[in-house]
């Protein structure tokens, strides 16, 4: 079993629509949990990180975190084209610098 | 400026040649990460740099060679590779203490032949 799953898809969306991204995970040791975005041919970009359990918002994107369920999310709210992208969720413990990242969905927003 | 710069952006090298990738930053942040992602792929963790030591080798094969020459510089020396390392490779810095935030550069594209 691979630390962290994520459906690689595609997704298709329409535009305007509400996504959902999501990601489990197995190694309950893991604190810090994020999301990338990957546009093609380019390096990851840092969207948000949350710590442990809970919600973080910013502006049309909210995380989600269950501990309890080893399950995060990730919601794009009024999706755009421009958020046409591979998004991928990464994971860490507290200490050291290695950062485990998920396969990456995705995501295509149709005007 | 969260800006990390990669150069060259795209690289073709035969199996006996000797080239070099660089990595450039200036955030004063004091770890500096090499991936490699092959396409549709999560990046893999390669080397990590803290305060210019080598903190992890993923085992990495001999023929990729990294070096920390300042705080701000990372290179990623490489010969006589394999075809199969054809790929992006990622140079990555985020402050010692936030491991968790990481900032990309956009990456070089090696191929080769």
């Amino acid at each position: 079993q691979k630390e962290v799953e994520q459906d690689p898809g595609p997704l298709s969306v329409p535009e305007g629509a509400i996504v959902s991204l999501n990601c489990t995970y197995s190694n309950s040791a893991f604190q810090y949990f994020m999301w990338y975005r990957q546009y093609s041919r380019k390096g990851p970009e840092l969207l948000m990180y949350t710590y442990s359990s809970g919600n973080k918002e910013d502006g049309r994107f909210t995380a989600q975190v269950d501990k309890s369920s080893k399950y995060i999310s990730l919601f794009i709210r009024d999706s755009q084209p421009s958020d046409s992208a591979t998004y991928l969720c990464a994971m860490r413990g507290t200490g050291g610098f290695k950062t485990i990242f998920g396969a990456g969905t995705r995501l295509f927003v149709k005007a | 400026d969260t800006e990390v710069t990669q150069t060259p952006k795209h690289l073709v090298m035969g199996m006996t040649n000797k080239k070099s990738l660089k990595c450039e930053q200036h955030m004063g942040h004091r770890a500096m990460y090499w991936y490699k992602q092959k396409a549709k792929k999560p990046p893999e963790l390669m080397f990590v740099y803290s305060y210019e030591k080598l903190s992890i080798n993923e085992s990495v094969p001999s023929r990729f060679s990294p070096e920390c020459p300042n705080s701000s510089l990372l290179n990623l020396h490489l010969h006589a590779l394999q075809p199969e390392d054809s790929a992006l490779y990622l140079c990555a810095s985020s402050q010692g203490y936030r491991a968790y935030e990481q900032y990309f550069g956009p990456g070089t594209r090696l191929t080769v032949t």
